[in-house]
């Protein structure tokens, strides 16, 4: 099992609301990732944060935004949910000392009505 | 679009016997992983094969990898009940640390 922790487990959500996920990186790592997984699918990456910027982000709308904070914790967030964002949202923490392994938690899902 | 592809899509076996998933990729890479994830929650490392290696070992697992073919594959041997669960080949490609690529997965299905 990881260090790394995610909330809600579960969300529920309607169409055209925003939603906040929240993520704690394992200790000592400075990096967090977000990848959105799809029911049958692997992960996507949507962007990733380092010492609180974003370093990288992948084919996602603007709607979707992110914030790290000093203790390497961070947020995703969505605006104007659609369908198509329920998903399962997973947050992987990563520090250069860790060997290029990403440490996933355990995800929060999804489900936009 | 994915970058990797596993094969196939759902494996099915006996206990004790070996599982073989396979994983093709598109673009030149610095390093290959596979993850295992459970049930649809977080996924866990399983292990790291780099660009110039063609062969690691990590207990039941082995990986191999054939850059010329960019392919990849996954054995466990003697495989358990617990084994059960989806595996992802993951590639990265750019210059984006931690950024990762992944395929659709291997579903496995381990009988007692």
């Amino acid at each position: 099992e990881t260090g790394v922790t995610q909330s809600p487990t579960h969300l529920i959500k309607t169409r055209g609301q925003q939603v906040t996920l929240r993520c704690s990186s394992q200790s000592g790592h400075n990096t967090v990732s977000w990848y959105q997984q799809a029911l049958g699918q692997g992960p996507q990456f949507i962007f990733q944060y380092y010492r609180e910027e974003e370093n990288g982000r992948g084919n996602f709308p603007p709607r979707f935004s992110g914030l790290q904070f000093p203790n390497y914790s961070s947020e995703l967030n969505v605006n104007a949910l659609e369908l198509d964002d329920s998903a399962l949202y997973l947050c992987a923490s990563y520090s250069r000392g860790s060997g290029e392994k990403l440490f996933f938690g355990s995800g929060t899902q999804l489900s936009v009505l | 679009s994915q970058q990797g592809e596993e094969d196939p899509q759902a494996l099915s076996i006996q206990e004790g016997e070996n599982a073989t998933m396979n994983c093709s990729y598109k673009t030149s890479i610095n390093n290959l992983q596979w993850y295992r994830q459970n049930s649809g929650r977080g996924l866990v490392h399983l292990i790291l094969i780099r660009s110039n290696e063609r062969e690691k070992h990590s207990g039941r697992l082995r990986v191999t990898l054939d850059t010329s073919k960019k392919s990849s594959s996954l054995l466990i041997t003697a495989s358990r009940a617990a084994d059960t669960a989806s595996y992802f080949c993951a590639t990265d490609i750019g210059s984006t640390l931690g950024r990762l690529y992944f395929g659709r997965g291997t579903q496995l299905t381990v009988w007692p």
